[in-house]
This record gives C-alpha cells, sequence and structure tokens, in this order.
C-alpha cells in the first residue's frame, strides 16, 4: 500500500461549483497533513496545512482531517478556471519529519 | 535571497556523465528536502537534511546518487554515470524544520539523460 493515495483524476468540475479533493495515508503516526496545488512546468506551492481533526478554512479552500480515518480532503468553493492545477497531499512520517507526496489529483475547470 | 534557488534551471546530459545539482535554501530554514518528479507524478522523496545531517537516504535509487550539505546550508545533489531513467525534474525544498512546518519549493532542475 501507497502511503499516501490519491485519485489521478483528472476530476472535472464545472466553474463555480465546488471541487472534493481527497487522500488517505497509511501512517497513524502521521501528525502535519499538506495541500500543495502545482501548474504545468511549475514547482509545487502550498496552499493548506492541517494538524488537528476537523476542518480548516481559508478563503475559498477548505480543509478536513479525519485520523481516525486517515482520511484528508481539499475543498475548493466557486471553482474558478485559474483552479486548474494538479493538487498535491503531503503527509509526514510519524517516525521523523520525512514528508511524503501522493502522486496528486489533476483537477480541470471547466469553463 | 527570498526563496529557494535552484540552479542550473535545465541540464542535458549524456549517459555515463556525472552531474551536479545546487539548492541554496531560504535564510534560517533547518530542514532540506530533495526530491524527484517524473512526468505526470507526484514528487518522490530521495533525502533530507536537518542543518548538515543526513537523516533519511532512503529514497536515493542508487549508490550514483550522493547528496550533500556541509555546512548546513547550501545541498549539492549529485548524480554520477548517468541514465535515461534519471531524466526528471529535481525539487529542492526548505523549511524551519520545526515541527510541522511545510516544505517551500525551489523552482527545480529538469535534468535530461540523452
Amino acid at each position: 500500500q501507497k502511503e499516501v493515495e490519491q485519485n489521478s483524476g483528472p476530476l472535472s468540475v464545472p466553474e463555480g461549483a465546488i471541487a472534493s479533493l481527497n487522500c488517505t495515508y497509511s501512517d497513524r503516526g502521521s501528525q502535519s497533513f499538506f495541500w500543495y496545488r502545482q501548474y504545468s512546468g511549475k514547482s509545487p506551492e502550498l496552499i493548506m496545512s492541517i494538524y488537528s481533526n476537523g476542518d480548516k478554512e481559508d478563503g475559498r479552500f477548505t480543509a478536513q482531517l479525519n485520523k481516525a480515518s486517515q482520511y484528508v480532503s481539499l475543498l475548493i468553493r466557486d471553482s474558478q478556471p485559474s483552479d486548474s492545477a494538479t493538487y498535491l497531499c503531503a503527509v509526514n512520517s510519524g517516525r521523523d519529519d520525512k514528508i511524503i507526496f501522493g502522486k496528486g489529483t489533476r483537477l480541470h475547470i471547466l469553463p | 535571497g527570498a526563496g529557494v534557488s535552484q540552479s542550473p534551471r535545465y541540464k542535458v546530459a549524456k549517459r555515463g556523465q556525472d552531474v551536479a545539482l545546487r539548492c541554496d535554501p531560504i535564510s534560517g530554514h533547518v530542514s532540506l528536502f530533495w526530491y524527484q518528479q517524473a512526468l505526470g507524478q507526484g514528487p518522490e522523496f530521495l533525502t533530507y537534511f536537518q542543518n548538515e545531517a543526513q537523516l533519511d537516504k532512503s529514497g536515493l535509487p542508487s549508490d550514483r546518487f550522493f547528496a550533500e550539505r556541509p555546512e548546513g546550508s547550501v545541498s549539492t545533489l549529485k548524480i554520477q554515470r548517468t541514465q535515461q531513467e534519471d531524466s526528471a525534474v529535481y525539487l529542492c525544498a526548505s523549511s524551519f524544520g520545526l515541527d510541522g512546518s511545510p516544505l517551500h519549493f525551489g523552482n527545480g532542475t529538469r535534468l535530461t539523460v540523452t
């Protein structure tokens, strides 16, 4: 089982709708969870970090964490064409500070 | 500088050549990570440092790969006798190193082995 799993997509969402991106992880000791956005040909940029169970909101973005289910998600409200990108889920190792990435989900916002 | 700086931005090497990729992290960042990203894939962990100590090198694909950070700042990833399968983008990222601090990435080095 991969340490961090994401559906590769593409996920197509109409402009203005809510995009929901999901990620599961295998290490129960993980404490830090991150969502990065990566445009084609660019490097990843941090969108959200979350450390506690529940929801964390930042503008149009909401990160949700459920440690019991080993599940973290990202919701994007009022999706815009500029949100079209690959979204990477990253999790730290419970044993050390190593940060592992999923393969990413390609999101396509339909105008 | 304000961000993580990587050089060169692009590197073309003939199979069998040695290459050295440089990363200059954000000033004050204790942790430094190297990742390899193939087209259409997520970043794959290679190795990471806290200051000058290499704490984990479990992701290095073979003994042809070597990384160092001798003074706890600039890091170099060296690949000896490059092979075509080494072609990828090599990403460097740094963080404050505090528990849970996020990574900040450089622009990457795109390596093409011909």
